[in-house]
């Protein structure tokens, strides 16, 4: 079965200071992850995907994310944290497939506030 | 494209009422979901699509119906509202084309409770 935990729910940085959020995974083969973002009463929007290429990979607004087998993580970074990356963020991995269908598994959210 | 779209953005149900959730999707996308999303539990799958005609159950898919008749349209029905269904509801959909297939596009969700 997959699984996912994010180790923080609350993370508090000061703007231009570096962002990390810290997610690991468990799966019982080579999963898809993900991290989405989440505006304040907003849906929800890709930042970045893992899919079995690079291991460091590249998302939207100076996110990016490290794959790392050995410790079964997937952490979020970001350099330099601006106001507007204050939002609540959510590790997903995809499950098993079902009829062609990857159900995704949602960690629990971590809020990020970023403070002047 | 309007991507994925979802009916009506707020909704406050008594106990016992019935009511129908909408999502519609112009991506011609196969697969399509419902989660609720509840404070500090992430987003949980309710019940999902694999095509027109093809509906199974995710994780808590208690208390909610879906049917799938076209490929644009996935609405939800809550039968007999309960104060434990009081929620956000998103609705997603996906593709297949490749390198793609994983990735789901959300609606902007719809805030119902239920008093």
């Amino acid at each position: 079965a997959q699984s996912v935990t994010q180790l923080d729910s609350h993370v508090s940085v000061s703007e231009g200071t570096p962002v990390l959020l810290r997610c690991n995974y468990s799966s019982s083969y080579s999963p898809s992850l993900f991290w989405y973002v989440q505006h304040p009463n907003k849906g929800l929007q890709l930042l970045l995907k893992y899919t079995s290429a690079a291991t460091l990979v590249k998302g939207i607004n100076g996110f990016e994310a490290e794959f790392k087998k050995s410790e079964t993580s997937f952490h979020l970074t970001k350099p330099s944290a601006h106001m507007s990356d204050a939002a609540e963020y959510f590790c997903v991995v995809s499950g098993a497939p079902s009829g062609g269908y990857n159900k995704l598994i949602f960690g629990a959210g971590t809020r990020l506030a970023v403070h002047p | 494209n309007a991507g994925v779209t979802q009916t009506p953005k707020f909704q406050v149900l008594k106990t016992g009422q019935s009511m129908t959730l909408q999502c519609a999707q112009d991506m011609n996308h196969e697969y399509m979901s419902w989660y609720r999303q509840d404070p500090g539990m992430g987003l949980r799958l309710i019940h999902y699509s694999v095509g027109a005609g093809i509906t199974d159950q995710g994780e808590v898919p208690n208390g909610y119906n879906v049917s799938r008749s076209t490929t644009e349209d996935f609405p939800l029905r809550l039968l007999s509202a309960a104060p434990s269904q009081t929620s956000v509801y998103f609705c997603a959909s996906s593709g297949t084309t490749s390198g793609r297939r994983n990735e789901q596009y959300f609606g902007p969700g719809t805030r119902l409770t239920v008093t």
